[in-house]
C-alpha cells in the first residue's frame, strides 16, 4: 500500500482568498483522486489528476475553482480558490496504489472553514 | 451511472448488540465493493472490501458479502464495542476504466455502554 502526506490539516481563511492542499505520496502512483467531504456528507469526486496531462474534472467542478497540478508521480496540489463560506469542507487526496489488496488510501484531510 | 446506496442514520446501539449497515449499488459489470470507516476526527480506513460474486471481506469483527444476485454488501458485527462508533461509508469501483471510488452516504453508528 502506500503512504500520503496531506497538509494543511486544516486552516481557516478569509473569503476570496485562494488556499493550495498538498499531497505527497510515499510511492510512484500513476492516479491521484481529489473529493470533498462537505460537513455532515460522503465524498464526492473532485477531479482524478494523471501526471503529464490535465486533471479530469468531474461533473459540477471546474478548472478555475479547483486547479490542479500533477509535477510527478509522488505529489500533487489541490488549489481552492476565490473561497466563499459554501467552500468549507474537509478535502481529501486519494490514491490507488496495491488497491486490489489494500484498497485506496487517503490523506487525513485538510478541514477549511471560510469565514 | 454508478450508484450507491446505504441504509439512513444514525444508527444507535448498546453494547454487544447485532449490527447490520445496508448497501445496495447499481453498476454495470463487476465492480470490487469496500467498506470504509471514519472514527471521529480521523481519516478513512479500510475496513474490508470484496472483489468478486460471493467473496466475502472480514476484519475486526466485521463483516460483508458480496451479492450479485441482489447488489448488495451488507457490513454485519455480531457483537459491536463503545470503539465502533464512527462513521461507516459503503463504496464501489467500477469495472471499467474509471479508477475512482464511488461512495454511499454514510451511516453515523453510535455504541452506547
Amino acid at each position: 500500500s502506500a503512504v500520503i502526506s496531506q497538509k494543511p490539516s486544516r486552516d481557516i481563511c478569509q473569503r476570496g482568498t485562494s488556499l493550495t492542499i498538498q499531497c505527497q505520496v510515499d510511492s510512484q502512483v500513476t492516479m491521484m483522486f481529489w473529493y470533498r467531504q462537505q460537513p455532515g456528507q460522503s465524498l464526492t469526486l473532485i477531479a482524478t489528476a494523471n501526471q503529464g496531462s490535465e486533471a479530469t474534472y468531474e461533473s459540477g467542478f471546474v478548472i478555475d475553482k479547483f486547479p490542479i497540478s500533477r509535477p510527478n508521480l509522488t505529489f500533487s496540489t489541490l488549489t481552492v480558490s476565490n473561497m466563499s463560506p459554501e467552500d468549507s469542507s474537509i478535502y481529501l487526496c486519494s490514491v490507488e496504489k496495491g488497491a486490489e489488496r489494500y484498497g485506496y488510501t487517503f490523506g487525513s484531510g485538510t478541514r477549511l472553514t471560510v469565514v | 451511472g454508478d450508484s450507491v446506496t446505504q441504509m439512513e442514520g444514525p444508527v444507535t446501539l448498546s453494547e454487544e448488540a447485532f449490527l447490520t449497515i445496508n448497501c445496495t449499488y447499481t453498476a454495470t459489470g463487476y465492480p470490487s465493493l469496500f467498506w470504509y470507516v471514519q472514527y471521529p476526527g480521523e481519516g478513512l480506513q479500510l475496513l474490508l472490501k470484496a472483489t468478486k460474486a460471493d467473496d466475502k471481506g472480514s476484519n475486526k469483527g466485521f463483516e460483508a458479502t458480496y451479492r450479485k444476485e441482489t447488489t448488495s454488501f451488507h457490513l454485519e458485527k455480531g457483537s459491536v464495542q463503545v470503539s465502533d462508533s464512527a462513521v461507516y461509508f459503503c463504496a464501489l469501483r467500477a469495472s471499467g476504466s474509471a479508477r475512482q471510488l464511488t461512495f454511499g452516504s454514510g451511516t453515523q453508528l453510535t455504541v452506547l455502554p
